[in-house]
């Protein structure tokens, strides 16, 4: 089983829709949990941490499941802008902890 | 703010050619990484340093260098380029230990490689 499973995607979504992501994680002792965007041809950047029992900022909504061990990603009111790859970490042990990243899914926000 | 910068943004090696890749950071941060990214591969560790003159092997070393100059400064040699190097290399650097819980990492823009 891979550390780190996300839906490649893509999802192709209409300006306005809610969309939501998933990912599942392997080590039932990993204790912190990001989720990253990545523009095409750019660099990761942080876009929500996840420490609890979830997050909010703005239309973006992270939630962690513990016992399902899986996080998910909702973003409300799509934008354009919304339209890049989404990286789920996960900090797994491995010897020691060691953030591990997803292959990432695809967004398009269609006008 | 510059943050991760990494020099060059884009090269073409011949297989067995050699290169350095620099990075650097200005956020006085203890941990830099470096990572490659493939199609349908996702980031994956290559080396890891957690302060000046130490590094730590990652996922993926073989075929590489790397030298903790300073705090600042992180870069990786590939001594003789074979064409699975072909890939984009991403410098990263943290203020936390490497698996710490606040252990956010910000990336440099990257650097495509390709090997002939």
């Amino acid at each position: 089983r891979k550390e780190v499973e996300q839906d490649p995607g893509p999802f192709n979504v209409p300006e306005g829709a809610t969309v939501a992501f998933n990912c599942t994680y392997s080590n039932s002792a990993s204790q912190s949990f990001f989720w990253y965007r990545q523009d095409c041809r750019k660099e990761p950047k942080l876009l929500m941490s996840v420490y609890s029992s979830g997050n909010e900022d703005g239309r973006f909504t992270a939630q962690l499941n513990r016992a399902s061990q899986y996080i998910s990603l909702l973003i409300r009111d799509s934008k354009l802008s919304d339209s890049a790859t989404y990286l789920c970490v996960v900090n797994i042990w491995a010897g020691s902890y060691q953030l591990t990243f997803g292959k990432g899914t695809k967004l398009s926000v269609i006008p | 703010n510059a943050g991760v910068t990494q020099t060059p943004k884009f090269q073409v090696l011949k297989t067995g050619q050699s290169m350095t890749l620099q990075c650097a950071q200005d956020m006085n941060h203890n941990s830099m990484y470096w990572y490659r990214q493939d199609p349908g591969m996702g980031l994956r560790l290559i080396y890891y340093s957690a302060s000046e003159g130490t590094t730590d092997k990652g996922e993926v070393p073989n075929g590489y260098n790397v030298s903790r100059l300073n705090k600042r400064e992180f870069s990786l040699r590939l001594e003789s380029a074979a064409p699975s190097q072909t890939s984009v290399y991403f410098c990263a650097s943290s203020e936390a230990a490497r698996g710490a819980l606040t252990d956010t990492q910000y990336f440099g823009p990257g650097t495509r490689l390709t090997v002939l």
